[in-house]
């Protein structure tokens, strides 16, 4: 595609329940990025894929947080027993390599745990 | 630990100048990143200095000086469509990847 694409783009949920959020990157491109962004502030980094390798889970929260690259482009982001604290907008990026050049942004998941 | 400082909030004037600051204290650094995001929409990026000096792209031009720890991105002839949120990141080289460490990002209005 032409850009970075999530789905869905908003997810309203129960606390309690789990959620799946999708990221489809560039195509060709190697390097994929979740991140965490609260309303007011700079994206959060929450882990980092190179090819379907999770190369950093630094940033996951917990361990109800998890992600997945299998093959190597379409990324899943799973949150177990969702929080009211896990509200929040998820964004994923991804980029050619994973050294110096830019990344790109998707439109991110708007998630409300209620 | 990882701290990047830039302003909350920048007000400017349609076709002046404005300079918007940045600086940071990190555990290591590749490279100091500028994105733009408008309200509503993925960051998108704007430049990039791993070197210290001046990079100028257009309207846009960002400084860097990793002595000090500080960058600042100069915006000139402002327009209305410049009004966003402009990100400051910090490329930290680990594993083998440039991951970012990102400022809360400073929104600049820019009135008629």
């Amino acid at each position: 595609g032409a850009g970075v694409s999530q789905s869905p783009r908003y997810k309203v949920t129960k606390r309690g329940q789990d959620v799946a959020l999708r990221c489809d990157p560039i195509s060709g491109h190697v390097s994929l990025y979740w991140y965490r962004q609260a309303l007011g502030q700079g994206p959060e980094f929450l882990t980092y894929f190179n090819y379907e390798a999770q190369q950093d889970k630094s940033g996951l929260p917990n361990d109800r947080f998890s992600a997945e690259r299998p093959e190597g482009s379409i990324s899943t982001l799973t949150i177990q027993r969702t929080e009211q604290r896990d509200s929040a907008m998820y964004r994923c990026a991804s980029s050619l390599t994973g050294t110096y050049d830019e990344q790109f942004f998707g439109p991110g998941t708007r998630l409300t745990v209620l | 630990g990882q701290n990047i400082d830039q302003p909350t909030e920048m007000t400017a004037t349609e076709g002046a100048i404005v300079q918007i600051n940045c600086t940071y204290q990190t555990s290591g650094f590749n490279g100091l990143f500028w994105y733009q995001q408008h309200a509503g929409e993925a960051p998108t990026f704007l430049s990039y200095n791993v070197l210290d000096g001046l990079e100028e792209k257009g309207r846009f031009s960002s400084f860097l000086s990793r002595s000090k720890g500080y960058s600042y991105l100069l915006l000139k002839e402002l327009q209305m469509k410049d009004s966003a949120s402009y990100l400051c990141a910090v490329g930290l080289f680990s594993g083998g990847y440039n991951k970012l460490i990102f400022g809360a990002g400073t929104r600049l209005a820019v009135h008629p």
